[in-house]
């Protein structure tokens, strides 16, 4: 079992629909958590990062902790054909002993269509 | 101007080939790093340096052997290339290598052994 499971997808919405991409983890060692986007052919940037349990909101995304649960979520609304990428959930642990380690989950393919 | 850059972009080769990819980032970070990503997208830590000196080395094989010239340059060298091998290899770089020091990806070399 990996230590992050994300579903792959693909998903396809109309724009202006609400997406919603989620993460499970299985490691309680995780503590800071990542969503990153991926355009075809580049590399993944960084779209939001959280630390503790709760919401946080970026514009359009909002990045939903749930550490009980190990439970991540990654909300857009009003969804733009530029928002289709691949996105992917990562996380660490805290401290020096992640060492920079993230461990991703597998992406999931997001189609926005006009 | 590119923040972290990789040579070539794309590399054809041959089973049991050797082969290099390059990458540099202008960013002044000290950690470097070396990512895949299969064919699924799963991306996956391979290495990591801070300051020249290796501080991830994930199971890897021998194969596979990480060089830092200086800080800004990270390169990888693959011997005796196999089918499985092909992927695409991702650098990237950060400030440190703490839980919060953002990852920047550079636009990834796409690998294929035939």
């Amino acid at each position: 079992q990996k230590e992050v499971e994300q579903d792959p997808g693909p998903l396809s919405v109309p724009e202006g629909a609400i997406v919603s991409l989620n993460c499970t983890y299985s490691n309680s060692a995780f503590q800071y958590f990542m969503w990153y986007r991926q355009y075809s052919r580049k590399g993944p940037e960084l779209l939001m990062y959280t630390y503790s349990s709760g919401n946080k909101e970026d514009g359009r995304f909002t990045a939903q902790v749930d550490k009980s649960s190990k439970y991540i979520s990654l909300f857009i609304r009003d969804s733009q054909p530029s928002d289709s990428a691949t996105y992917l959930c990562a996380m660490t642990k805290a401290g020096g002993t992640s060492y920079g380690k993230l461990t991703f989950g597998q992406g999931t393919i997001l189609t926005v269509h006009p | 101007d590119t923040a972290v850059s990789q040579t070539p972009k794309y590399l054809v080769t041959q089973m049991g080939n050797d082969k290099s990819i390059k990458c540099e980032q202008n960013l002044g970070h000290d950690t470097m790093y070396w990512y895949k990503q299969d064919s699924k997208k799963f991306l996956k830590i391979m290495f990591s340096y801070n300051n020249k000196e290796l501080i991830i080395n994930e199971t890897v094989p021998n194969r596979f052997s990480p060089k830092s010239p200086d800080k800004a340059h990270l390169n990888l060298h693959i011997n005796s290339l196999e089918l499985g091998d092909s992927a695409v290899y991702f650098c990237a770089s950060s400030q440190g290598f703490g839980s919060t020091d953002t990852q920047y990806f550079g636009p990834g070399t796409r690998l294929t052994v035939l």
